[in-house]
């Protein structure tokens, strides 16, 4: 099946400053989502982006399907932000089974 | 418009019993998929309902069964309960669409069922 890995699988950074998630996907895919995965369980939906670059106040992201990457952008990190990242990724003809990475498990400090 | 509700939030069961969760997607949403999550496999797919039917199964024993009714709503049951099988079970939903080799609506997830086997 399709492996889904993305990098760096930890990350610590100081309140305010800017940091980049990469996904890397085996295979030819239908979409992307990327999710950001609370400290309680909830999966709260990023972006949908099978293509291009969307951004969303502090965050953007920008998906190459060509070359099988997505990028998750966040800039002046706050608290809030930590948590885990998740990017999953739809396959052609898979109807709605996502394939989800490993995560990146990010901590945002004082 | 309300988000995916799931109930209940918190489980807890014995090895042997049998446990129905259930998930109302949003409002016009026709398909209805179940993820595990646990921390040494991660999130993985159960399965997916549209219309009332499974067209999507992910690899798990028949232990787990789901079903949909034709308001949406769906619920996904797990008999004679395991220790492995204590995770994060979340529900999401979509507009979905008939054809399978179209997709063109997020997932959007509920807050999960924390179930416990002892």
């Amino acid at each position: 099946g399709i492996q889904v890995e993305q990098s760096p699988p930890d990350l610590i950074l100081q309140e305010g400053a800017n940091s980049t998630l990469r996904c890397n996907f085996s295979d030819s895919v239908n979409n992307l989502q990327w999710f950001h995965q609370n400290p309680w369980g909830q999966l709260i939906n990023l972006f949908y982006i099978p293509s291009g670059t969307k951004q969303n106040g502090r965050l953007s992201a920008t998906t190459v399907a060509t070359e099988r990457y997505s990028l998750l952008y966040i800039s002046s990190s706050q608290t809030t932000d930590s948590g885990v990242y998740f990017c999953a990724v739809l396959l052609t003809g898979g109807g709605n089974k996502l394939t989800f990475g490993t995560g990146t498990q990010l901590k945002v400090e004082l | 418009k309300a988000g995916v509700t799931q109930t209940p939030r918190y489980l807890i069961k014995t090895r042997g019993q049998q446990v129905t969760l259930s998930c109302s997607p949003i409002s016009g949403h026709r398909s209805v998929s179940w993820y595990q999550q646990t921390p040494g496999q991660g999130l993985q797919f159960l399965f997916e309902y549209f219309s009332e039917t499974q067209r999507n199964k992910g690899n798990f024993p028949g232990r787990f069964s789901g079903r949909q009714f034709s308001n949406s709503r769906s619920e996904m049951n797990v008999s004679t309960l395991e220790l492995g099988d204590s995770a994060l079970y979340l529900c999401a939903s979509s507009l979905g669409d008939r054809d399978l080799l179209i997709h063109n609506s997020p997932l959007h997830f509920g807050n999960g069922t924390r179930l416990t086997v002892t």
